[in-house]
């Protein structure tokens, strides 16, 4: 799978956007990009996923640039419970027992202030 | 809302013993993994079972084995434990696909004296 690059850290205002950036320059054509996060003491959470175009869903949007080298994950309106350590994952898309691995990096801690 | 259960979120076990991490998940769900989670390391795969009966080993599988007796229920078992397997131990499940997305249990936090 291919190797994610995101910064340790962020901060970002309550009620406004928080941007959370993710490289995967090494991802092939048959690789999709996960995001979960994590609250502090609980287990990881999904939130969203795509391949190529970009997704939206209730809690979060992914844009994927067109040559799939970056992606950002979008929480349009963020408050304190969305503090957690966020995961940017490539996976690849096969049949087999072996593809359901999730490779976990150490991803970006995202605090929301008041 | 799918659940995935873990039997304890805090456990203490001696040097030796056997200790058996039990993990439920309710959606009917083929597959379920265990993960180990440490501070700079991140989550680690240990085992992932793809069916009844059915095991694969993760990235970290030595000092531990699994059982899946039941679609609904994974055990991770540690033989003999040891101070080094002191982690926090998340169980998730899935569908059947790779696209799916994993859900995951709240944790086990099991230290090793």
């Amino acid at each position: 799978d291919a190797k994610t690059t995101q910064p340790p850290s962020m901060d970002c205002a309550e009620g406004r956007a928080a941007n959370l950036p993710c490289n995967h320059s090494t991802i092939s054509g048959n690789e999709y990009v996960y995001w979960y996060r994590q609250i502090h003491s609980q287990g990881p959470q999904y939130i969203i996923h795509g391949l190529k175009n970009n997704e939206t869903n209730e809690m979060a949007s992914l844009i994927i640039t067109e040559d799939r080298k970056s992606s950002t994950l979008i929480l349009p309106h963020a408050t304190l419970r969305d503090t957690a350590v966020y995961y940017c994952i490539v996976r690849v898309a096969s049949s087999g027992a072996g593809s359901y691995q999730l490779t976990f990096g150490k991803g970006t801690k995202l605090s929301v202030i008041p | 809302d799918v659940k995935v259960t873990q039997s304890s979120r805090y456990l203490v076990k001696r040097t030796g013993e056997k200790v058996f991490l039990e993990c439920v998940q309710d959606m009917d769900h083929e597959n379920m993994f265990w993960y180990r989670q440490d501070p700079g390391l991140g989550l680690r795969l240990i085992y992932f079972s793809y069916d009844v009966k059915m095991k694969e080993k993760g990235d970290i599988p030595e000092g531990y084995s699994v059982s899946r007796e039941k679609k609904e229920r994974f055990s991770l078992i540690l033989e003999s434990a040891s101070t080094n397997q002191t982690s926090m131990y998340l169980c998730a499940s899935s569908f059947e696909g790779f696209s799916y997305e994993q859900y995951f249990g709240p944790g086990t936090r099991l230290t090793v004296t």
